[in-house]
């Protein structure tokens, strides 16, 4: 079974500090990985993509990958409530673009 | 004007009803997709096209059956709608052969059957 697993959360953080999003994946030939933002009643939409072992920034946002340990994290720098959110990861399934959903952690930015 | 569109955006029916439900791109992408989303479920990938004769089922096919008319439209039936089909469902797209596998989605129909 792959699988891709999130802490469902939620997670709560200070407005202005760094907030820290993990998602582990069960497929080692996976060789995409997506980060969606979903606020609530609206649809997904694209933070980061990252498709290399080490670190990608874009912003505020920062997405780690590990291929060895099979893990993928995204960092928010300067937490706003703006960013208060659902955030789903998905890893892509084999070659076949499709893509295995985790079922997402709730970030919460505390003013 | 949305990338991806659906329609309709609310649709409340009653059980035994037969419902379709549509989604139109205007991104010129080659595969199309239907998700149901349902709370602390996440994503779950009911069927996708990789083109106007591929068609394949996902995850979750059981009661429904799709239609891709044409390259920028595919459609979601439900033959005889039942309550557990209240969800949250979204068309999505993804680019053409050979390129990203990121996935671009419409602003979801939400689906009440009583």
């Amino acid at each position: 079974q792959k699988e891709v697993e999130q802490n469902s959360g939620p997670l709560s953080v200070p407005e202005g500090a760094i907030a820290s999003l993990n998602c582990t994946y069960s497929d080692r030939v996976s060789q995409s990985f997506f980060w969606y933002r979903q606020y609530s009643g609206k649809s997904p939409e694209l933070i980061m993509s990252i498709y290399s072992n080490g670190d990608k920034e874009d912003g505020r946002f920062t997405a780690q990958l590990n291929k060895a340990s099979q893990y993928v994290s995204l960092l928010i720098r300067d937490s706003q409530p703006s960013d208060s959110a659902t955030y789903l990861c998905a890893v892509n399934l084999d070659s076949n673009y499709q893509l295995i959903w985790g079922a997402g952690t709730k970030l919460i930015i505390k003013p | 004007d949305a990338d991806v569109t659906q329609t309709p955006r609310n649709r409340i029916t009653k059980t035994g009803k037969r419902i379709m439900l549509e989604c139109s791109q205007t991104k010129g992408h080659d595969r199309m997709y239907w998700y149901r989303q349902d709370p602390g479920l996440g994503l779950r990938l009911i069927y996708y096209s990789f083109d106007v004769k591929d068609i394949n089922k996902g995850e979750i096919s059981d009661g429904y059956s799709v239609s891709r008319q044409a390259q920028a439209k595919f459609s979601l039936s439900l033959e005889s709608a039942i309550p557990n089909q209240t969800a949250l469902y979204f068309c999505a797209t993804s680019g053409v052969a050979g390129t990203t596998d990121t996935q671009y989605f419409g602003p979801g129909t939400r689906l009440t059957v009583l």
